[in-house]
This record gives C-alpha cells, structure tokens and sequence, in this order.
C-alpha cells in the first residue's frame, strides 16, 4: 500500500520560519518532490530530494530522511505571497514510475 | 513555449453525459498524468502514460478512460458522468527519470449537474 501525510493547516508570522512535515510509506522510493500551490493555480516545482540530507534553494530549504519515511520543507523570511498550499509528493517505483501527492498543507502567513 | 496546454477550462456537464479532456504538450516529454482535485484536498492520480501507447491506472481510475496515441496529447474520457467527479482536473507531463520535475496544465474546472 502506500500513504502520505501532512498537517492539514498551519498559520505563521511575517519574517518567522516554518517547517511543514510529510511522512509517506510507499513501496519502491525513487524521489521526493515539494510544490506550491496558489489558491485557483496549478501547482509549481519547488525542490526534489532522493538522498539523505538537506537541499538548500534561497529562501526554501528541504530535507530527507529515506530510513524513516520523512521529509520537510522549510521556509525562512516569511513573505504575505507564501501562503499557498504546499504538496508532498513520492515517486513510486513500481512497474512504471509513478508520482503520488500527500493531502498538502495549507500554509496562511499573517502580519 | 506553451507548455501544457488544457481544454476546455471549464465545463458544466449533465449526468449521464459523456465528454473529453483534452491535454497536449510541446516539451517532447515522455511521461504524462491526469489529477484530480477536490475543494481543500491534495491531487489523486487517475491515469498516467509513460510514451505513446502505454498507460497504467493511478489511485481513482474508476469512470474514466485514457488513450496515448502520441506523444504530445492524452485525452481524458468520461463516461457517464456522476456528481462524484466534480472536481478540478489537471494534466501534468515531465521526462522520465531522475529530478525532473512535473509541469502542470492550468486545469479544467468540471460540474456534474
């Protein structure tokens, strides 16, 4: 079988830092990609992760940990225009590769 | 460049009827999926295509159908439309492996009445 999970909801301040969780069991990891998703938009690539370790693109850092399922996304210097929702998606090994999304997490930054 | 390009983008259908999603891209990329999103939820993969004559079912491929006859368009089928699958559907397209990303069409808004 395969699950992804994620905070439904989280609030932040203006120039603060957020982390936003995904944790996924899925049968043949091959990747761990991070969108954005504006209210009424299509989704946008934020980053990808396959190894272990931290990925660092300006403002928008993230990490995995493939021994325990678990990934985040961290965003520093929280802008008004960061509130969106933020998709965790895996790449499935199966007999094709395949992408799944987690539920997202709908981030509102207030002042 | 257009990239993903999605018609129509919105429709009200009846139940009962039968209509096509249209999705084409110019990127020259191999793989390409049909999403499905409902109000406040993630994306659910309904079919994707890895090239021109071979697809595979997703997590809800039940009430839809898909062909590949291509590989810059994959239609999305519906039939016999139900009010289950209202929803705002999207086609995304990307090459095959490594971190490559997905780029996604601006979506089809879809009413079943």
């Amino acid at each position: 079988g395969q699950n992804i999970d994620q905070p439904t909801e989280m609030t932040a301040t203006e120039g603060a830092i957020v982390q936003i969780n995904c944790t996924y069991q899925t049968s043949g990891f091959n990747g761990l990609f991070w969108y954005q998703q504006h209210a009424g938009e299509a989704p946008t690539f934020l980053s990808y992760n396959v190894l272990d370790g931290l990925e660092e693109k300006g403002r928008f850092s993230s990490f995995l940990s493939r021994s325990k399922g678990y990934s985040y996304l961290l965003l520093k210097e929280l802008q008004m225009k960061d509130s969106a929702s933020y998709l965790c998606a895996v790449r499935m090994k199966t007999s094709y590769d395949k992408v799944i999304f987690g539920p997202g997490t709908s981030l509102s930054v207030i002042p | 460049n257009a990239g993903v390009t999605q018609t129509p983008k919105f429709r009200i259908l009846k139940i009962g009827q039968s209509m096509t999603l249209q999705c084409a891209q110019d990127m020259n990329h191999n793989y390409m999926y049909w999403y499905r999103q409902d109000p406040g939820m993630g994306l659910k993969l309904i079919y994707y295509s890895v090239g021109a004559g071979i697809t595979d079912k997703g997590e809800v491929p039940n009430g839809y159908n898909v062909s590949r006859s291509t590989t810059e368009d994959f239609p999305l089928r519906l039939e016999l439309a139900a009010p289950s699958q209202t929803s705002v559907y999207f086609c995304a397209s990307s090459y095959l492996t490594g971190n490559q990303p997905q780029h996604f069409g601006d979506g089809t808004r879809l009413s079943i009445l």
